[in-house]
């Protein structure tokens, strides 16, 4: 049982570029979620999902598209790629059904990206 | 979204209780309280969570104050491995939305 993959694990842009993040989750959830951490700092919410078909904006969505066409996947997209991206994005999923102690998140390992 | 207050940083002495404070004043009735962790160069990992009675399980224990506007949890025996930074995160239970702080980051001395 893989829980959440992140493609890929490291990536280096040139500001400009475009690039798509690839989560996927092999735990049939219904929520995803997508954060940046910037060094010393906390998490914070870009865009997450609460279903196939649906997106919504999280604390700093500006810069960023996401896309969840499969239930299973979840893109995060940067369409024009700045220095002020350059950033650790994790990927979250989290059951959305069933009782409290059954929804909590689980995390990928990370992307660490780059944009000079 | 309702904030949470944690202290930047706290010591504790390896094989020591620890108590890690959080102060959520805003809490809304339907918001569940929860801890997660991030060890070094990792993404987040659940440790436990809670609505209105304290909470045990086989990592640590989550104490919530009666008019809810505080939890600490508490790791009874801290190890090296338990150095982290641990988030207190508010969610309600309509969104599923989650916002993190910055967290506490404990330092375990050996």
């Amino acid at each position: 049982n893989a829980g959440v993959t992140q493609t890929p694990k490291f990536r280096v842009l040139k500001t400009g570029q475009s690039m798509t993040l690839l989560c996927a989750q092999d735990m049939n959830h219904e929520y995803m979620y997508w954060y940046r951490q910037d060094p010393g700092m906390g998490l914070r919410l870009i865009h997450y999902s609460v279903g196939e078909g649906t997106t919504a904006k999280g604390e700093v969505p500006d810069g960023y598209n996401v896309s969840r066409l499969k239930k299973q996947n979840f893109l995060l997209g940067l369409e024009s790629a700045a220095p002020s991206q350059t950033s650790v994005y994790f990927c979250a999923s989290l059951r959305g059904q069933g009782a409290p102690w059954e929804n909590i998140q689980y995390f990928g390992a990370g992307t660490r990206l780059s944009v000079l | 979204d309702a904030k949470t207050t944690q202290p930047n940083s706290m010591e504790s002495n390896e094989e020591e209780p620890v108590h890690l404070p959080c102060n959520h004043s805003t809490i809304s009735g339907t918001d569940y309280i929860h801890w997660y962790r991030q060890l070094p160069s990792q993404g987040p990992e659940y440790v436990i969570h809670g609505l209105t009675s304290n909470v045990n399980n086989r990592m640590a224990s989550l104490a919530i104050a009666e008019d809810r506007k505080s939890s600490t949890l508490i790791l009874h025996r801290a190890t090296l491995r338990d150095a982290a930074v641990y988030y207190c995160i508010l969610r309600d239970v309509g969104t599923y939305k989650y916002i993190f702080g910055t967290g506490t980051r404990l330092k375990v001395l050996a």
